[in-house]
């Protein structure tokens, strides 16, 4: 059954600590994305990556690093610099080797809460 | 980039037709548009794409104009489970990577 999974569904840490939330999918997608969600607020860009060893910064990419060593991985770490890390956290892929328009495939997020 | 605005949020009946519009008025030739359903806590999941004119499958309509600076997503006879966000989306290739930017979406809520 193809997906993408996002571990763990919640997630807490302390103030200064760095956390990495993992994004796996098994469609065999070229390109993978990082958003933030934050209460009552749409989705902002994180960071994306089209290829293996290739990603560019999101709207929103301060605080924030990912890696993309295989084309199935692609984690997230926040980071201390993240003043306000606290939000849910949405991994999705696309299918760009077919169209750059392909949809984006979903997993169900991480929720994660530093106090 | 082609960016996009909705409604922040509209309201209706079980029954109802609802129709969403999204303004995308730098929307170039080769996007297309696609809208995403998100319900609480969950990720947004695909409902619609297209390019122009009318696009129908068993869930949703989407009609789009000549111009293509706006789209209308159309659900005939919502239900309470219908309630949820819902974005649209074009998609811009910026040659180094595909940016994906999401609006701030329309809120729906059904009533009885």
């Amino acid at each position: 059954d193809g997906g993408i999974t996002q571990s763990p569904k919640y997630l807490f840490r302390k103030e200064g600590q760095n956390v990495t939330l993992s994004c796996e999918q098994n469609l065999n997608h070229d390109a993978m994305y990082w958003y933030r969600q934050d209460p009552g607020q749409g989705l902002r860009l994180i960071y994306y990556s089209q290829i293996v060893n290739d990603f560019q910064k999101g709207d929103i990419a301060e605080g924030y690093s990912v890696s993309r060593e295989k084309k199935e991985s692609f984690p997230l770490t926040v980071t201390s610099a993240q003043k306000n890390p606290t939000a849910f956290y949405l991994c999705a892929s696309s299918d760009t080797g077919v169209s750059y328009n392909s949809p984006l495939h979903f997993g169900n997020g991480t929720r994660l809460t530093v106090t | 980039l082609a960016k996009t605005t909705q409604p922040i949020s509209m309201d209706s009946y079980e029954g109802q037709e609802v129709n969403i519009t999204c303004s995308h008025n730098n929307i170039a030739t080769n996007d297309y548009i696609t809208w995403y359903q998100q319900f609480p806590s969950q990720g947004p999941r695909f409902i619609i794409q297209g390019y122009k004119t009318k696009v129908t499958n068993e869930v949703a309509s989407l009609f789009i104009p000549a111009d293509r600076k706006s789209s209308t997503l159309s659900l005939p006879r919502v239900s309470l489970s219908d309630t949820a966000v819902y974005y649209c989306l074009v998609a811009s290739n910026t040659g180094g990577g595909n940016k994906l930017t999401f609006g701030t979406g329309t809120q729906l809520k059904v009533e009885l």
